[in-house]
C-alpha cells in the first residue's frame, strides 16, 4: 500500500510553462512538504504547509486537507528547476516523513 | 553552521565490512531524523531522535543497524556485516518542530 501518490513520474517542459504537479495521499497530516533534489542528492525543502496556498517567487503550493491533495506549481518555468519534486506529508500520528517516489523534472531551453 | 553536515559525503566498503557515518543537525534542532534514498526511489524513514532519545525505528532497520544520538547533538548511523542491498543514499535531517532541514547525504556503495 502506498500512502503517497505522485503524478507525473516524469515531466518534460519547455522553458517558460507553467508546470503542476500533483501528490495525493491516504493518511491524516499535520504538515506537508515539498522538497526539491538536484542530481547528487541535496535535499531542500521548498514549502511546509498545512492548510492553503504557500507562494515563494515563481513556485506557488496548494493543500486541500479535505480531498488530500496537495499541488505544486512552478510559473515560467527555467532550466535550472530541472530537479526531483518529492512530495512528503507527515501523518499526525507520528513524527517520520512518508515520501512520494517523486516527480523527475526536465526544463528544456 | 548553517546547515546539516553529514561524514563522509561517499563511502564504498566491501561486504561485510561495518561502516559508520555521522550526523551533526542545526545546532538548536532537538529533532534528528535518519531516512534511506535508493536510486530512482523517494527517501524512506529508518529512526528519528528526540534529543538522545531514539522514539520512532523502521522496520527498515533490521538488527545490522544501529543509531545513536548520545549527547543529544550528533548522530552516529552503523551498518555491521554490510551487504549490496545496503548501498544507498543515507540521508540525515534536523528540526525543531515539523519543519525538516536535510543534509547533503553519505553515498555508501557496497562491493
Amino acid at each position: 500500500k502506498n500512502e503517497v501518490e505522485q503524478s507525473p513520474q516524469n515531466l518534460t517542459a519547455q522553458e517558460g510553462e507553467f508546470i503542476t504537479i500533483n501528490c495525493s495521499y491516504s493518511v491524516g497530516i499535520s504538515a506537508l512538504h515539498w522538497l526539491q533534489q538536484h542530481p547528487g542528492g541535496g535535499i531542500v525543502s521548498l514549502f511546509m504547509l498545512s492548510s492553503g496556498k504557500k507562494k515563494h517567487g515563481r513556485l506557488i503550493a496548494t493543500i486541500n486537507i479535505q480531498e488530500k491533495h496537495s499541488s505544486l506549481h512552478i510559473t515560467a518555468s527555467h532550466p535550472r528547476d530541472s530537479a526531483v519534486y518529492i512530495c512528503a506529508p507527515t501523518p499526525n500520528t507520528g513524527n517520520q516523513f512518508y515520501f512520494g517516489t517523486g516527480t523527475s523534472l526536465t526544463v528544456i531551453p | 553552521d548553517t546547515g546539516v553536515s553529514q561524514d563522509p559525503r561517499h563511502k564504498i566498503t566491501k561486504r561485510g565490512q561495518n561502516v559508520t557515518f555521522r550526523c551533526d543537525p542545526i545546532s538548536e534542532h532537538n529533532r534528528l531524523y535518519w531516512y534511506r534514498q535508493t536510486l530512482g526511489q523517494g527517501p524512506e524513514f529508518l529512526t528519528y531522535f528526540q534529543n538522545e532519545a531514539q522514539l520512532e525505528k523502521s522496520r527498515l532497520l533490521s538488527d545490522r543497524f544501529s543509531a545513536e544520538r548520545p549527547k543529544g547533538s550528533f548522530s552516529t548511523l552503523e551498518i555491521q556485516r554490510t551487504e549490496q542491498g545496503d548501498s544507498a543514499m543515507y540521508l540525515c535531517a534536523s528540526s525543531v518542530w515539523s519543519e525538516q532541514y536535510f543534509g547533503p547525504g553519505t553515498r555508501l556503495t557496497v562491493t
